[in-house]
């Protein structure tokens, strides 16, 4: 059992440059999530899915954007990359439930130049 | 809306002593509350999940916290460090009523001294 992978593990990007970050689970999980860590700072949410076809943004949304077509992907695109988007980035998913605990991905740490 | 203060962003103890790390929520609702550890360049693991059982919760490792709802406090304990403690820890909050946003704490970064 994989539970939450995350891909690519390590990025480099120019200013202004976009990508997707990949994010996928196989425990069938309605709810995923996506957070940004920050040097000695906590987690903040970017965005999150209570299932196929529903987003929400979070905390810190700005700058990104979110799909989720199916239960077991949430991709997370940047647009148009700034320095002040490097960051930690991690993926997390949940079973519905009031008293689950997320599961995290490993993270994708990203350098934007 | 849920939000979580750890009070310490730094604690240091000696190996054998014993360690706490500080959590108050504010929650206006029933809350989810958890403990997750995180080591140098590592993804988050938990540690303990409070839900609504019981309010002394035990965890891996030897770690327990305490739900004080008059405190709105969720402090974590362990009676004796070890030096693979020294680690970042978090606190979050999840608000039921919501069931779906997940708060962190900004973190404590815990050091063992030998």
């Amino acid at each position: 059992n994989a539970g939450v992978t995350q891909t690519p593990k390590f990025r480099i990007l120019k200013i202004g440059q976009s990508m997707t970050l990949q994010c996928t689970q196989d425990m069938n999980h309605n709810y995923m999530y996506w957070y940004r860590q920050d040097p000695g700072m906590g987690l903040k949410l970017i965005y999150y899915s209570v299932g196929a076809g529903i987003t929400d943004k979070g905390e810190v949304p700005n700058g990104y954007n979110v799909s989720r077509s199916t239960t077991e992907d949430f991709p997370l695109r940047l647009e148009l990359a700034a320095p002040s988007q490097t960051s930690v980035y991690f993926c997390a998913s949940r079973k519905t439930g009031e008293e689950t605990e997320a599961f995290f991905g490993q993270g994708t740490r990203l350098t934007v130049v | 809306a849920q939000s979580v203060t750890q009070l310490d962003s730094h604690v240091s103890v000696s190996e054998g002593t014993p360690v706490l790390l500080r959590c108050n929520y504010s929650s206006s609702y029933s809350p989810s509350l958890f403990w997750y550890v995180q080591h140098p360049n590592k993804g988050l693991q938990l540690l303990l999940k409070y839900t609504s059982a019981a309010t002394l919760v035990k965890g891996i490792n030897g770690f327990e916290a305490e739900f004080k709802k008059s405190e709105t406090s969720f402090h974590l304990t362990k009676p004796s460090a070890h030096m693979s403690d020294a680690a970042e820890y978090f606190c979050v909050v999840r608000q039921d009523s919501s069931a779906s946003k997940i708060i962190f704490g900004s973190g404590t970064r815990l050091s063992i001294r030998p």
